[in-house]
C-alpha cells in the first residue's frame, strides 16, 4: 500500500505570509499532484511533477509554485497567502504512465485557513 | 484541455435502491475513467476505473458504464447501503500521458438512507 503523508491536518496563516505544504510518499511513485477540494468543484490540479525537480502546471496554478527535490517529497507553496487560497488542500502520488498503473493514492488532506 | 462535468450534484436514495451518477468529457482523446470515492474525513480512494476499450464493467454491487461516441459514463450502485454515502468524483485522463493527469468532475454527494 502506498502511503502519502501530508505535514499538517489543519493549518491558519495570515495574509501575505508564505506557506509550506509538504507532502511525502513511501513508495517511490514518480507522479506526485496537488490539487486543491472545494465544495461542488471537485478536486482541482494545481501542479504536479512526474519526477525529481520536473513540474508541470495544472489548472489553477495561479499563486502557488511546487518543488520537487526528492523523488519521495513535493511541496507547494503559497508565495503570499490570500483569504480565496483557503482551502482543503490534497496532495496525491501515482505510478508513470501505463495500463493498470493509473491509480492516484491521496494524503489525508490538509485544511488551510488564510484570516 | 479536458472539462468534467458530473449530475447530481446530491442524491439521496432508500437503502436498497440503486444510484446512478452521470459524467460527461469533453476531450475525445481521453482514455481512462476512474471513480473516487471520498467518505466524509477521509481521503478519496479509487473505487472503479474503465479504458476506452470496454463498453462496461463490474465489480459487485458496482458498475460503470461508457459510451465514448456520446462522450457520457456512468457510475451505478445497485442494493445501496448505508456505508456507500460518501462523495463520489468521477475523472478523466489520457493514461500514458506524461504525469497521468486526471480531470476530475465536481462530485456528487449521496446520502442513503436506513
Amino acid at each position: 500500500d502506498v502511503k502519502v503523508t501530508q505535514s499538517s491536518r489543519y493549518l491558519v496563516k495570515r495574509t501575505g505570509e508564505k506557506v509550506f505544504l509538504e507532502c511525502v510518499q513511501d513508495m517511490d511513485h514518480e507522479n506526485m499532484f496537488w490539487y486543491r477540494q472545494d465544495p461542488g468543484l471537485g478536486l482541482r490540479l494545481i501542479y504536479f511533477s512526474y519526477d525529481v525537480k520536473m513540474k508541470e502546471k495544472g489548472d489553477i496554478p495561479e499563486g502557488y509554485s511546487v518543488s520537487r527535490e526528492k523523488k519521495e517529497r513535493f511541496s507547494l507553496i503559497l508565495e503570499s497567502a490570500s483569504t480565496n487560497q483557503t482551502s482543503m488542500y490534497l496532495c496525491a502520488a501515482g505510478l508513470a504512465g501505463g495500463p493498470g498503473n493509473n491509480e492516484q493514492f491521496f494524503g489525508p488532506g490538509t485544511r488551510l485557513t488564510v484570516l | 484541455g479536458e472539462n468534467v462535468e458530473q449530475h447530481p450534484s446530491t442524491l439521496s436514495v432508500q437503502e436498497g435502491d440503486s444510484a446512478v451518477i452521470k459524467c460527461t468529457y469533453s476531450d475525445s482523446a481521453s482514455n481512462y475513467f476512474p471513480w473516487y470515492k471520498q467518505e466524509l474525513g477521509k481521503r478519496p480512494q479509487l473505487i472503479i476505473d474503465i479504458r476506452s476499450n470496454v463498453g462496461e464493467k463490474k465489480d459487485q454491487r458496482i458498475a460503470v458504464t461508457l459510451n465514448k461516441t456520446a462522450k457520457h459514463f456512468s457510475l451505478h450502485i445497485t442494493e445501496t447501503q448505508p456505508e456507500d454515502s460518501a462523495v463520489y468524483f468521477c475523472a478523466a485522463s489520457k493514461y500514458g500521458a506524461a504525469g497521468n493527469k486526471l480531470t476530475f468532475g465536481g462530485g456528487t454527494r449521496v446520502l442513503v438512507k436506513p
